[in-house]
């Protein structure tokens, strides 16, 4: 039963480039979130889709940053334009519904570690 | 959400128990309690959640104090792999938007 999958594990991009970040949810989850973890601080939660629609974007910064979720296929965290603040790890977890809702809890991929030269 | 206190961080002795306090003073009734816990460069690893009753599982036990203002977390046997920070985050039931508030956590290092 695999967990939240999620690629590459490791992206470096230059300055100006765009990066792409993906994100399987668990089997039978329909409910994606996404988590930034600055170096030496905590995660943050971005934003938060189910299939075809975003339900809460509170954390995402307003300009650069935009994510999907599809009907077929992962979920996908876009950065255009990157700079050198984007350096992180992106942390994507799944539930099966929306967490909270019937106690579900959400599970977490093993992220993405972003550099930016 | 309610906020949550957690020490900065514990030592823990390899074989004993390790304790995790966390207080949630402002927490709502309908609120659960949540435990996570990050091992360097890995995600998030759910552990146990409750609302009022303890709770365990094979990884932990979960005791919340009657008034629910505090709650600790336990390790019964812990391990060098236990080392790790260890989140408590408060939430509400149906919330609309889903999400986790990570604090900062307590750093418990597990000692041979």
């Amino acid at each position: 039963n695999a967990g939240v999958m999620q690629n590459p594990r490791h992206l470096v991009r230059r300055r100006g480039q765009e990066a792409r970040l993906r994100c399987s949810p668990m089997k039978g989850h329909s409910h994606v979130y996404w988590y930034r973890q600055l170096p030496e601080e905590g995660l943050k939660f971005m934003v938060y889709l189910q299939k075809e629609n975003i339900i809460d974007e509170s954390g995402m910064p307003k300009e650069r940053f935009s994510a999907e979720f599809p009907k077929e296929g992962p979920s996908i965290l876009r950065i255009q334009q990157v700079v050198r603040g984007d350096s992180a790890a992106y942390f994507c977890a799944s539930s099966p519904r929306r967490s909270g809702r019937d106690n579900q809890p959400q599970h977490f991929g093993d992220g993405t570690r972003l550099s930016i030269l | 959400d309610a906020k949550t206190t957690q020490p900065t961080s514990m030592d823990c002795a390899e074989g004993r128990a390790a304790n995790l306090p966390c207080n949630h003073s402002t927490i709502s009734g309908n609120e659960y309690v949540y435990w996570y816990r990050q091992i360097h460069s890995q995600g998030p690893q759910y552990i146990i959640h409750g609302l009022k009753n303890n709770e365990t599982n094979e990884m932990a036990s979960l005791i919340i104090t009657e008034d629910r203002k505090s709650s600790t977390l336990i390790l019964p046997h812990a391990t060098l792999r236990d080392t790790a920070v260890y989140y408590c985050i408060v939430r509400v039931e149906g919330n609309q938007g889903g999400k986790l508030i990570f604090g900062q956590g307590t750093e418990l290092s597990v000692k041979p």
